[in-house]
């Protein structure tokens, strides 16, 4: 069975703190993605992975950065965090089409 | 651009009843794949069915079927003899071949299912 993990399943930053959120996946695949969900939003898209040191934006990258150094690890980065990023967390891998993803980290801002 | 539409935004059903969640999609490519996924209220999603653009064949799996129609651009999903366990938020998705962004995935908002004992 596939497995991707996160570092965490609730978090709770202040404030302008730099936040790192881990992710994890055990089955070599090469596309690693990391998505935010919001009620009434569904799920939007803030960056994805191709292969290991690449990126590319997704369709709401702004306040986010990622890190790629490993194949199996993808790091979500907000580098000052606000309020507005409070959300649940969404981190996915795939091989092809089809992603799994992991559990959701549950991020509050106050 | 692509686009996912489920206009079903709640749904309650008595356990027992049959459900079906409708999902709309818009793209311009020949070739595109289409999901549903489950996110049960643990939070994870968990993927369900993938279909591609040339098998307009329905599909069954147990209690679950998918009725897909290239005509009107849609592929929904029919829960029969609703059951407690069932109640989640339904994602479906589309997935296209335009190069490099071919792996993304464009979701609907979802459409969040409450079965009531």
């Amino acid at each position: 069975d596939v497995k991707v993990t996160q570092s965490s399943r609730y978090l709770v930053k202040r404030t302008g703190e730099k936040v790192f959120l881990e992710c994890v996946q055990d089955m070599d695949h090469e596309n690693m993605f990391w998505y935010r969900q919001d009620p009434g939003l569904g799920l939007r898209l803030i960056y994805f992975s191709y292969d290991v040191k690449m990126k590319e934006k997704g369709d709401i990258p702004e306040g986010y950065s990622v890190s790629r150094e490993k194949k199996e690890r993808f790091s979500l980065i907000l580098e000052s965090a606000s309020t507005n990023q409070t959300s649940m967390y969404l981190c996915a891998s795939s091989l092809v089409d089809e992603q799994y993803f992991g559990p959701g980290t549950r991020l509050t801002v106050t | 651009a692509q686009k996912v539409t489920q206009a079903q935004t709640e749904i309650s059903v008595v356990e027992k009843e049959d459900v079906t969640l409708d999902c709309v999609y818009e793209t311009r490519d020949t070739t595109y794949y289409l999901f549903w996924y489950k996110q049960p209220p643990s939070g994870e999603l968990v993927f369900l069915i993938r279909r591609n653009s040339f098998d307009e064949q329905n599909e069954i799996s147990g209690r679950y079927s998918w009725n897909f129609q290239k005509s009107t651009s849609s592929f929904n999903f029919t829960i029969t003899a609703s059951q407690v366990v069932d109640s989640a938020v339904y994602f479906c998705a589309l997935s296209g071949d335009s190069g490099a962004g071919s792996y993304q995935l464009t979701f609907g908002k979802g459409t969040k299912l409450s079965v009531i004992p």
